[in-house]
């Protein structure tokens, strides 16, 4: 009940299209959707986050999608560019405790 | 505002020595987790503490692993004889309340021969 699934496992995107990245969860106590950036070699970056009591939330280019009733969240990078190549992951928390991540997504923008 | 600071950033150890990884809060930062990323996989939580305290323990081996974060200084990983199945990134993160997002170092990555 604690996993967190992620798909698909890596993505090619064509420089200029969206990225969309799924995710989805047991638990319905989670009250907290971060996405994280990580590039080879460094830690997770903050991307965006979410709380439950949207359905959506933009940041730049980047939107996160959240169906409670699915239990389904999703990042939506838009106008992807060769600098968003990158391994993904979602996130989620009760409470602000501890992170349960997804497996990742590996992206890769072709330019 | 410094980030996350982990040293070291590489740790090469042979089977049955220790590693010693040390975390240093962004300021203002009272919140420590720890966590591990094996290779291809996601991240995998291990310990929540707080100054002088332990939360939540619950994803770190009961055997050869112990965490503390003192009153002064860094928050520090230990694992004791290493294994070859030790090897991976392992991540701190930090947050300035329990509700905060959590802020994410480099990472050290231990490598056991």
């Amino acid at each position: 009940q604690q996993q967190v699934k992620q798909s698909p496992q890596s993505l090619i995107v064509q420089k200029g299209g969206i990225s969309i990245i799924n995710c989805a969860y047991e638990n319905t106590a989670f009250d907290y959707f971060p996405w994280y950036q990580q590039f080879p070699g460094k830690g997770p970056a903050l991307l965006i986050a979410i709380r439950p009591d949207v359905s959506e939330k933009k940041e730049g280019r980047f939107t996160i999608s959240f169906n409670k009733s699915a239990k389904q969240f999703s990042l939506h990078i838009m106008d992807s560019q060769p600098g968003d190549s990158a391994t993904y992951f979602c996130a989620a928390s009760r409470s602000g405790s501890r992170l349960t991540f997804g497996e990742g997504t590996q992206l890769t923008v072709n330019p | 505002n410094a980030g996350v600071m982990q040293n070291p950033r590489h740790l090469v150890r042979r089977r049955g020595q220790e590693a010693r990884l040390r975390c240093s809060p962004m300021k203002g930062h009272s919140h420590v987790y720890w966590y591990r990323q094996l290779p291809e996989e996601g991240l995998k939580f291990m310990v929540y503490l707080q100054k002088e305290n332990i939360i939540d323990e619950s994803g770190m081996p009961k055997e050869r692993f112990s965490a503390e974060f003192p009153k002064e200084g860094p928050s520090i990983l230990r694992i004791q004889q290493v294994v070859r199945g030790d090897s991976a990134a392992y991540f701190c993160a930090s947050s300035a309340t329990r509700q905060e997002t959590q802020y994410f170092g480099p990472g050290t990555r231990l490598l056991v021969l």
